[in-house]
């Protein structure tokens, strides 16, 4: 079945920097790849997500690049903000509704 | 805006009970998901449910089972919760087709 692999399991950025966050998957006939951010205490939150037939998508801030021959897929979050901080999880779609979640990275943005 | 509630934020249960763990969400999807979310481990599929009535497993359903008898409902069920199964429960919904899923807040379960 589908593995996806998520790196670096935490990640320290002073407010401004840029944050990158990677994924790799297993199954090539995963097609859809979303970001979901999760503050404390809420359940994850649908931040960006791409198609395979797209290699990037950008909304403000935050983009996603993804490279199917390679089976990865990247965020990256520019100019961070404190508010930013949370726990961010890639996944893949291996099939219709099934999502398989990589272990998490959390992000901690310091003034 | 989607909304997905969750009838607990934290719940504590004893080894061996019933415990269920209940999911609404108002926006008339068709699709409805439990995950559970461990440390290091991320977010595992347990059940979803593509219609009322109907389930399908997931990656980890040992120990638990699921009900859907009305389109905004989902239930989970530990028959006989036990100790490994101490975790964070999310619920999702999504609509038809590659939909978003959107989440509720989660439910902490401790089992003593």
């Amino acid at each position: 079945g589908e593995n996806v692999e998520q790196h670096p399991s935490t990640l320290s950025v002073q407010e401004g920097d840029s944050a990158v966050i990677k994924c790799t998957y297993s199954d090539s006939a995963s097609n859809y790849f979303p970001w979901y951010k999760q503050e404390l205490g809420k359940g994850p939150q649908l931040i960006i997500d791409i198609r395979s037939n797209v290699g990037e998508k950008k909304d403000q801030r935050i983009a996603v690049t993804l490279n199917k021959t390679a089976k990865h897929f990247s965020l990256h979050i520019t100019e961070t903000q404190p508010e930013d901080s949370a726990v961010y999880f890639c996944a893949a779609s291996p099939r219709f509704q099934k999502l398989v979640f990589g272990t998490g990275t959390r992000l901690l943005v310091s003034p | 805006d989607v909304k997905v509630t969750q009838s607990s934020r934290y719940l504590v249960k004893r080894t061996g009970e019933k415990v269920f763990l209940e999911c609404v969400q108002d926006m008339d999807h068709e699709n409805m998901f439990w995950y559970r979310q461990d440390p290091g481990l991320g977010l595992r599929l347990i059940y979803f449910s593509y219609d009322v009535k109907m389930k399908e497993k997931g990656d980890i359903p040992e120990g638990y089972s699921v009900s859907r008898e009305k389109k905004e409902r989902f239930s989970l069920i530990l028959e006989s919760a036990s100790t490994n199964q101490t975790s964070m429960y999310l619920c999702a919904s999504s609509p038809t087709g590659w939909g978003t899923q959107y989440f509720g807040p989660g439910t902490r379960l401790l089992v003593l």
